[in-house]
């Protein structure tokens, strides 16, 4: 089975931190993504990446980096961590395949507060 | 209007009913509509897709799209309490997904 990993379930940070969140997988899927999930608005796309050194922007990048420098593992920053960016982190990724439609696999997420 | 719209509920149910899920969207070039199940404090996890208009189904499930009407449902048979989770739809081109923002359902024993 694929897996998604994400290196921490619970964060606490202090407003202006620099904030580092990690997601690797494990079945070298081309495809990764960062998702933040609030009650309410449901998974909104932060960035996303079909290969090692590309990204794109989703629908709310603003106050947020990303890099992936191998193709397992693809990091979210917080440049300047705010009290608003306090949310459950996903990291997903997928196969890209021209038929076949495996989906996303998820990790657990990293619940962010920020302080 | 939204991309994707669910009610959010809380929906409850009793042991064994039949549950109802929809969900609508409005890009109509979406041609795979994916159902994933999140447990609380989970990811979310892929249950079952379907490919353009038409019925799956998959043991207690069965998904249904209809996409004159842009519309997508998700029927559980006989309800457990371990059915107890938020269902997202993700309809989508194949490489790209939209998510809904879940319907929390809740079986009671």
């Amino acid at each position: 089975d694929v897996k998604v990993t994400q290196s921490s379930r619970y964060l606490v940070k202090r407003t202006g931190e620099k904030v580092f969140l990690e997601c690797v997988q494990d079945m070298d899927h081309e495809n990764m993504f960062w998702y933040r999930q609030d009650p309410g608005l449901g998974l909104r796309l932060i960035y996303f990446s079909y290969d090692v050194k590309m990204k794109e922007k989703g629908d709310i990048p603003e106050g947020y980096s990303v890099s992936r420098e191998k193709k397992e593992r693809f990091s979210l920053i917080l440049e300047s961590a705010s009290t608003n960016q306090t949310s459950m982190y996903l990291c997903a990724s997928s196969l890209r395949s021209e038929g076949w439609v495996e989906g996303y696999t998820f990790g657990s997420g990293t619940r962010l507060t920020v302080v | 209007q939204k991309e994707v719209e669910q009610d959010p509920g809380p929906l409850s149910v009793p042991e064994g009913a039949i549950v109802s899920l929809n969900c609508t969207y409005s890009n109509s070039a979406f041609q795979y509509f994916m159902w994933y199940r999140q447990y609380s404090r989970k990811g979310p996890e892929l249950l079952m897709y379907t490919y353009s208009s038409g019925n799956k189904e998959d043991g207690r499930f069965t998904a249904q799209v209809d996409k004159s009407s842009k519309y997508i449902s998700l029927f559980i048979r006989d309800s457990q309490p371990s059915d107890s989770a938020t269902y997202l739809c993700a309809p989508g081109d194949g490489q790209n997904f939209v998510f809904g923002p879940g319907t929390r359902l809740s079986v009671l024993p």
